[in-house]
């Protein structure tokens, strides 16, 4: 079966300090991989997609980047954080062909202070 | 564009029924329901594709309305664990990214 982690789960962070965030899937292969931020009490934002290793389409211009070194492996970064980059982080999957619901990871409570 | 649900909060007596909607301005192919419960990620509920169609398991169903871009959400003898919050999502393409926009959320509240 497929899983899907995502690490750590809460981060408290100054401003200006930089930020790694890593999710990983298991059990399917080409996954199409997304975040999401949530501010308090907030829908879904969506920031970052991926079709494949490499392949990063950004929704939203902001100090955030993303990173998929491997099929199964996305990273969100970021050089340096501000305070309203503060949210709940998640990393969700799909698989590439047909259409099914996401899979989202456990998510990440940022704060940053 | 966010497409907007409606309501934005409802309580109900367990046992009681609701609606949930969701509308977008754009032309969709595809909607999701999600739930939230409080401090825990989104779980998928159900998708519904272009075609009118409309799906359901157990008490939880859906409809999907292309023409008038909209879905709603319907939550039938509802259950303490019902509550939470739900969110619409819409897709927009056919490709192989699926991505969506979610919508502004419902809380839904049920109590004994």
């Amino acid at each position: 079966s497929q899983t899907i982690h995502q690490w750590p789960a809460t981060l408290v962070q100054p401003v200006g300090s930089p930020l790694s965030l890593e999710c990983t899937v298991e059990g399917t292969s080409n996954p199409n991989l997304y975040w999401y931020r949530q501010a308090a009490g907030r829908g879904l934002q969506l920031l970052f997609y991926s079709v494949g290793i490499g392949q990063i389409s950004s929704e939203v211009p902001q100090n955030l980047s993303a990173s998929r070194p491997q099929d199964r492996q996305f990273i969100l970064s970021s050089k340096k954080l501000l305070l309203s980059d503060s949210g709940f982080y998640l990393c969700a999957w799909s698989v590439t062909r047909g259409y099914y619901g996401y899979t989202f990871g456990s998510g990440t409570r940022l704060t940053v202070v | 564009q966010q497409p907007v649900q409606s309501p934005q909060a409802v309580i109900l007596r367990e046992g009681e029924d609701a609606v949930i909607n969701c509308s977008s301005s754009k032309a969709l192919y595809s909607v999701h329901w999600y739930r939230q419960k409080h401090g825990e990620a989104p779980v998928f509920l159900m998708i519904l594709l272009k075609g009118g169609e409309q799906k359901g398991h157990d008490k939880i169903s859906a409809s999907f309305n292309e023409k008038k871009q909209q879905s709603s959400l319907y939550l039938t003898a509802s259950q303490l664990s019902y509550s939470g919050t739900y969110f619409c999502g819409t897709g927009l393409h056919t490709g192989t990214a699926s991505k969506l926009t979610f919508g502004t959320g419902t809380r839904l509240q049920v109590t004994l």
